[in-house]
């Protein structure tokens, strides 16, 4: 079965420049979800959109920003990296039926390193 | 504001014996779902099992076994009979339904599982 696709799988940056991550959704998922997973901590939600408008926030810093496009695929995209924004960037996508809540399904996840 | 604990950092037995890892959760919502990850040393996160707050059943699939008890706010799971491919890191998580569907996961720290040899 196909699964969520997110690009690059690794990707090194300096500080202060910008990143842009990519997240394709199992087909005829229609909600997207990023989650930012430092080392040996637990995933933390950033933010979610259903349908092309966002949905639910959660702690996404002002220096990041994302959209869902017409075919569902997302991006995370992220300016003036810091250090500590080093972590694995995870997406997860899931469908919607009638407001309830389905199984979020994680993609491979983004290894960011910041230098 | 919810919230879910999992009180074992890491657990090590050895291969065969069953183990239990606990999940306690807090949640002011009556419709909430919990959910169990497994992360294993690759780094991907595998979904294992989802449960709505209206469903109190158990469930077992295979070697896995899911408890949730509603009047202890827990929903705990045991491995019978552990493997080696068992070892990962093993995520309990909560959504409260206020977002019409779409709301963010709250993730446990996680519990380490170690089986030996």
């Amino acid at each position: 079965a196909a699964g969520v696709i997110q690009s690059p799988r690794h990707l090194i940056k300096e500080k202060r420049e910008t990143a842009t991550l990519k997240c394709y959704p199992i087909p005829r998922h229609d909600t997207v979800y990023w989650y930012q997973q430092g080392p040996g901590q637990d995933p933390q939600f950033l933010i979610s959109f259903y349908e092309k408008m966002q949905s639910d926030k959660g702690s996404i810093p002002d220096r990041f920003s994302a959209q869902q496009f017409s075919d569902y695929h997302s991006e995370l995209n992220m300016s003036s990296l810091e250090l500590g924004d080093s972590a694995l960037y995870f997406c997860a996508s899931s469908f919607r039926l009638a407001g309830v809540t389905d199984t979020q399904y994680f993609g491979p996840g983004t290894r960011l390193t910041v230098l | 504001a919810q919230k879910v604990t999992q009180a074992q950092t890491e657990i090590s037995v050895v291969e065969k014996e069953d183990v239990t890892l606990d999940c306690v959760y807090e949640t002011r919502d009556t419709t909430y779902y919990l959910f169990w990850y497994k992360q294993p040393p690759s780094g991907e996160l595998v979904f294992l099992i989802r449960r709505n707050s209206f469903d109190e059943q158990n469930e077992i699939s295979g070697r896995y076994s899911w408890n949730f008890q509603k009047s202890t706010s827990s929903f705990n799971f045991t491995i019978t009979a552990s493997q080696v491919v068992d070892s990962a890191v093993y995520f309990c998580a909560l959504s409260e339904a206020t977002g019409g569907g779409a709301d963010g996961l709250t993730f446990g720290k996680g519990t380490h599982l170690i089986i030996q040899p």
